[in-house]
Order: structure tokens, then C-alpha cells, then sequence
């Protein structure tokens, strides 16, 4: 099967700098993907590592490793706005993403 | 910026009845899913489409669920018979012609079954 684990709560002041991890099992590996949720909306793609290393969007960046079953996603420069759900999501073959149970990142002033 | 759309917005029905949630994906996507959110919980992957078929599917699509591309612009998913734990937010998603890298969700349907 496949399962996914990463923190349910984060809380961080803005201007902070904050790291989500997620350790995955899955049986046949597609990349990593990483989803925020504000409440009641729809999830927004972030960020996707097929291959080991750091991918970097705006203040946004994603890391991988593959041989721990293990990525993160950092966000740098906090702000308010940051307030969300962040999932890490893997990925099959047929385009299905299998998600985590998402992380509560809380961002105080 | 081409975007995801879904109708209704909410739904509620009675146990047992036959629900149809829409979804036009992005226009030159070529794989679609569904996906729901029981309240409070994670999303959960329904089912994946491509070329006019199931790719793949989730042991809770069962026989009650359906999908359908109707014309060249419609996504379907329908429900055949509702049950109280179907209650959740239905997203559909779409995705450019290499699978998966980046999803486009819409802004789903509440679904309640009283």
C-alpha cells in the first residue's frame, strides 16, 4: 500500500521560515508533489521533485530524497497570508496522488 | 488564466437518491480525476481518466459511482444511489498530456445526503 506522514500542526511567526517534512512508502515512486488548501477552497499545486535535490519556486522550495522516502517543503518569508493546509502527495503511473493527511500551518504577526 | 469549473456549487439530497456532479476541465488537458474531502480529513483519490477510460480506481469507487465524458468539454461523476457517508467535497482535477506533474483542481461541490 502507500501512506504518507507528515506533521498535522505547524505554527510560525511571519517573516519566519518553516519546513513541512513527509516520509512516504509507496510502491512505484512518480515524483513528489506538494498542495496548500485554504479552508473550504480547492488544493493549489505548489511544488513537484521527481528526482533527488532542491527545486525552488519564489519563497517557496521543495526537496527530495529518494533513497529516505523523504521530502519537505520549506516556505521562507512567512507571511499572513501562508495560513493554510499543505499536503505532500505522491504519485502513480495513471496520474493518481495519493495524499497525507496535511499539515495546519499557522502564521501569527 | 484557463481554469477548472464545477456544478453545482452544493448539493443536497436524500438518502438513496441519484446525484451528478459536473466538472469542465482545462480545455487541452487530456487526464482527468476525481477526488474527495470528507470534512476535516485528507483528500482522497476517486478515479483517474484518460482517452475515455478509467485508468484507475479507488476501492470507494465502487459500483455505485460512474463517470462519463459526455461531449469533448464535460466531465461527469455520477452517484447512483447516495449514502450518508458520501457526504463531502467532490474536486475535480485535470492535467497536461504527460500525467500528473501538476493537477488543476476545481473549486468542487458540497455534497450533503440527509
Amino acid at each position: 500500500g502507500q501512506s504518507l506522514e507528515q506533521p498535522s500542526e505547524v505554527t510560525a511567526v511571519e517573516g519566519a521560515i518553516v519546513q513541512i517534512n513527509c516520509t512516504y512508502q509507496t510502491s512505484g515512486f512518480y515524483g513528489l508533489s506538494w498542495y496548500q488548501q485554504h479552508d473550504g477552497g480547492a488544493p493549489t499545486f505548489l511544488s513537484y521533485n521527481a528526482l533527488d535535490g532542491l527545486e525552488e519556486t519564489g519563497r517557496f522550495s521543495s526537496f527530495l530524497s529518494r533513497s529516505d522516502s523523504y521530502g519537505y517543503l520549506l516556505l521562507q518569508e512567512l507571511q499572513m497570508k501562508d495560513s493554510a493546509s499543505y499536503f505532500c502527495a505522491v504519485g502513480s503511473n495513471t496520474g493518481k496522488l495519493i495524499f497525507g493527511q496535511g499539515t495546519t500551518l499557522q502564521v501569527k504577526p | 488564466e484557463p481554469e477548472v469549473t464545477q456544478t453545482p456549487s452544493h448539493q443536497v439530497t436524500q438518502m438513496g437518491q441519484e446525484v451528478i456532479l459536473r466538472c469542465v476541465p482545462i480545455s487541452n488537458h487530456l487526464y482527468f480525476y476525481w477526488y474527495r474531502q470528507i470534512l476535516g480529513q485528507k483528500v482522497e483519490f476517486l478515479v483517474s481518466f484518460y482517452n475515455n477510460e478509467i485508468s484507475e480506481k479507488s476501492e470507494i469507487f465502487d459500483d455505485q459511482f460512474s463517470v462519463e465524458r459526455p461531449d469533448g468539454s464535460n466531465f461527469t461523476l455520477k452517484i447512483r444511489s447516495t449514502k450518508l457517508e458520501d457526504s463531502a467535497m467532490y474536486f475535480c482535477a485535470s492535467s497536461e498530456p504527460r500525467a500528473g506533474e501538476t493537477q488543476y483542481f476545481g473549486p468542487g461541490t458540497r455534497l450533503l445526503v440527509l
